[in-house]
């Protein structure tokens, strides 16, 4: 079945890079887009980005400079890369992905990882 | 960016009927989706294409709108409904979230 997990590290410091994966099993990444959403503490969702399956990307405006996403499709992996961290940027990071069906509907979460940044 | 606006809140008794409104700033066409989210636990899709009900979602939700006035249904109201709603679109590059309704139960 379809299933997504992050990993990352926890915790970064300010001005810092955060660098997090999302393996991906039960689907090829060469046939559908996987995207990062983001909710800071207490907060609402937010769309980080997105993979599509061809390999372009699109970003969300306001951190479309600091952002990157990429993938390697021989390990399942989808890769965040956001640089010049803040506080703000505390977060549980979601990897997500919509069904077939769905039309851009997010039917299938990962179960996120918190990211801290802090001092 | 396309801007999705809802309420921040709701307080209804269960059994009543609740709709749930989110505008979009412009159109989205049908392409409208609804999630609930509880405390602690990552978003679960009910709603896609602005009217079509998620499999294994309760029939008590329904959706329905199109261009850039959607609302999620639910009728009835039950207690464990209590939870953050979402919509969000995916005509517009980028993808954007509402900001969220937290429905309460009385």
């Amino acid at each position: 079945q379809v299933q997504l997990k992050e990993s990352g590290p926890g915790l970064v410091q300010p001005s810092q890079t955060l660098s997090l994966t999302c393996t991906v099993s039960g689907f090829s990444l060469t046939s559908n887009s996987v995207h990062w959403v983001r909710q800071p503490p207490g907060k609402g969702l937010e769309w980080v980005g997105a993979i599509w399956s061809g390999g372009s990307t699109d970003y969300n405006s306001a951190l479309k400079s600091r952002l990157s996403i990429s993938r390697d499709t021989s390990k399942s992996q989808v890769f965040l890369k956001m640089n010049s961290l803040q506080t703000e940027d505390t977060a549980i990071y979601f990897c997500t992905r919509s069904g077939y069906y769905s039309g851009g509907g997010f039917a299938y979460w990962g179960q996120g990882t918190l990211v801290t940044v802090s001092s | 960016d396309t801007v999705l606006t809802q309420s921040p809140a709701l307080a209804v008794s269960p059994g009543e009927r609740v709709t749930i409104s989110c505008r979009a700033s412009e159109s989205v066409s049908t392409l409208m989706h609804w999630y609930q989210q509880k405390p602690g636990q990552q978003p679960t899709l009910l709603i896609y294409l602005a009217s079509n009900l998620e499999s294994g979602v309760p029939a008590r939700f329904s959706g329905s709108g199109s261009g850039t006035d959607f609302t999620l249904t639910i009728d009835p109201v039950e207690a464990d409904d209590t939870a953050t709603y979402y919509c969000q679109q995916s005509w517009n590059d980028p993808w954007t979230f509402g900001g969220g309704t937290k429905l309460e139960l009385k």
